[in-house]
């Protein structure tokens, strides 16, 4: 089952930081938290995960709690082309399923 | 690097007709794979998980005999939905996990197949 909790939808001007927010308050200590992102009718794109340190890469930030309860992503400078809906999952590196929630549906506007 | 490919990317067949989906890691070996199913308008269902050269294992819910999953080589799975009905019409998604990787590295999706039965 899914372990985590996104708002269902948020706006956000163009060309302004789009901060989504996720809670996984029954992260286990060793589990990981990914992001994706799924455009309509496409598979879902890989955009960053992390396990406890903040992270970044050319995509988007990571920003992790330090309770690790929760984590927000962080597009520094959104676009009309990041219009997508934003999953957060967590998962054991063991297995590695992933249980996508509802995620949140991000429009970007001009 | 690591591109998942799925084929067909849409398919329309006739109720009790069966349909095979592909799903290649083009770039890469992956000796896990893992099928998704989705309905409009919701979100991404584990289906199972597919190791090469084993059987696949289907989360609770999935008929094993209905949806049936080889992962006979380190690129390739296939996922064939057998007599298909109106209501397995969905949108199937693989996802690959590049082997010998640490378990903490991202799985990477395919397209997507969407299949329509009439």
């Amino acid at each position: 089952d899914a372990k985590t909790t996104q708002p269902t939808s948020m706006d956000c001007a163009e060309g302004r930081a789009a901060n989504l927010p996720c809670n996984h308050s029954t992260i286990s200590g060793n589990e990981y938290v990914y992001w994706y992102r799924q455009i309509h009718s496409q598979g879902p794109q890989y955009i960053i995960h992390g396990l406890k340190n903040n992270e970044t890469n050319e995509m988007a930030s990571l920003i992790i709690t330090e309770d690790r309860k929760s984590s927000t992503l962080i597009l520094p400078h959104a676009t009309l082309r990041d219009t997508a809906v934003y999953y957060c999952i967590v998962s054991f590196p063991t297995g590695n399923q992933f249980y996508f929630g509802t995620g949140t549906s991000l429009t970007v506007i001009p | 690097g690591a591109v998942v490919s799925q084929h067909p990317s849409w398919v329309i067949c006739k109720s009790g007709t069966s349909v095979k989906i592909e799903c290649r890691s083009l770039d890469f070996q992956a000796t896990t794979m893992f099928w998704y199913r989705q309905f409009p308008k919701q979100s991404l269902m584990l289906m199972a998980t597919s190791n090469e050269g084993s059987k696949a294992t289907y989360e609770q819910g999935v008929e094993k005999d209905k949806f049936l999953i080889n992962h006979a080589s380190l690129t390739l799975s296939t996922l064939t939905v057998t007599s298909a009905h109106p209501e397995d019409s969905s949108f199937y998604i693989c996802s690959a996990r590049v082997a010998g990787q640490t378990f903490n590295q991202p799985q990477h999706f395919g397209d997507g197949t969407r299949l329509s039965i009439l």
